[in-house]
């Protein structure tokens, strides 16, 4: 099956520094990439969807310049946390389409996620 | 309203069959997904089910769909430990995906 790989799987950092979580499909080429936020014991929130080659697009209430995304290729997305704080502590998961056609666009395989603590 | 419904907590017995319910609320969602999430990890895709189709069966898994009362539904049977997790329904709205906030299954011996 399609494999996501997201690292690291754990970061904890100080406040004010800035974090990168790389995503990447291992074995498919993933035109769509999207990145969600998760609280404890609650559903996941899409952030934004990446598009490789173009800007995101960002979800109403995220802000673009604190959660930076770059889709640079077809296996690779990064989503960067500038100038963390405490209130950015949460799970961060990706996921990727596997491409094109009415299928493949349709299902997303999600990586293990990214659990950030700013302390 | 606008959320994925899913009732919160299910506990069952080893062995036992496990329904694990959810209603959505785009009747125009062409797809609907059940995902897998174990402690601390991320999500598992078990199953998906296209919205012209009443049922699919997977092995252990058996997906109903009603599309008139938008409910859907994920039957496990022979319910194993391993099985213990917490289950997301998702709906495809337009170009992404919108979950229900989960349901967890924990199975015991």
């Amino acid at each position: 099956g399609a494999v996501v790989s997201q690292h690291p799987s754990r970061v904890i950092c100080k406040s004010g520094t800035s974090v990168k979580i790389e995503c990447r499909s291992l074995d498919f080429q993933a035109t769509t990439m999207f990145w969600y936020r998760q609280f404890p014991k609650q559903s996941l929130m899409l952030m934004a969807t990446s598009n490789e080659g173009s800007k995101a697009t960002y979800e109403q209430g995220v802000e673009k310049d604190k959660f930076l995304i770059n889709h640079a290729s077809l296996t690779l997305s990064t989503l960067t946390v500038t100038s963390a704080h405490p209130e950015d502590s949460s799970f961060y998961i990706c996921s990727a389409s596997l491409g094109t056609g009415p299928l493949a666009k349709n299902i997303q395989y999600f990586g293990a996620g990214t659990r950030l603590s700013v302390l | 309203g606008e959320d994925v419904e899913q009732s919160l907590f299910l506990s069952v017995r080893e062995g036992d069959s496990s329904v694990i319910n959810c209603t959505y609320t785009d009747s125009s969602s062409t797809y609907l997904y059940w995902y897998k999430q174990e402690p601390g990890a991320g999500l598992q895709l078990l199953t998906y089910i296209f919205s012209n189709m009443d049922m699919k069966q997977d092995q252990r898994l058996t997906v109903l769909l009603n599309k008139k009362d938008k409910h859907l539904s994920l039957r496990i049977a022979d319910t194993q430990t391993g099985d213990s997790a917490i289950y997301f329904c998702a709906e495809k709205r337009s170009s992404t995906l919108t979950f229900g906030k989960g349901t967890m299954l924990l199975v015991s011996p």
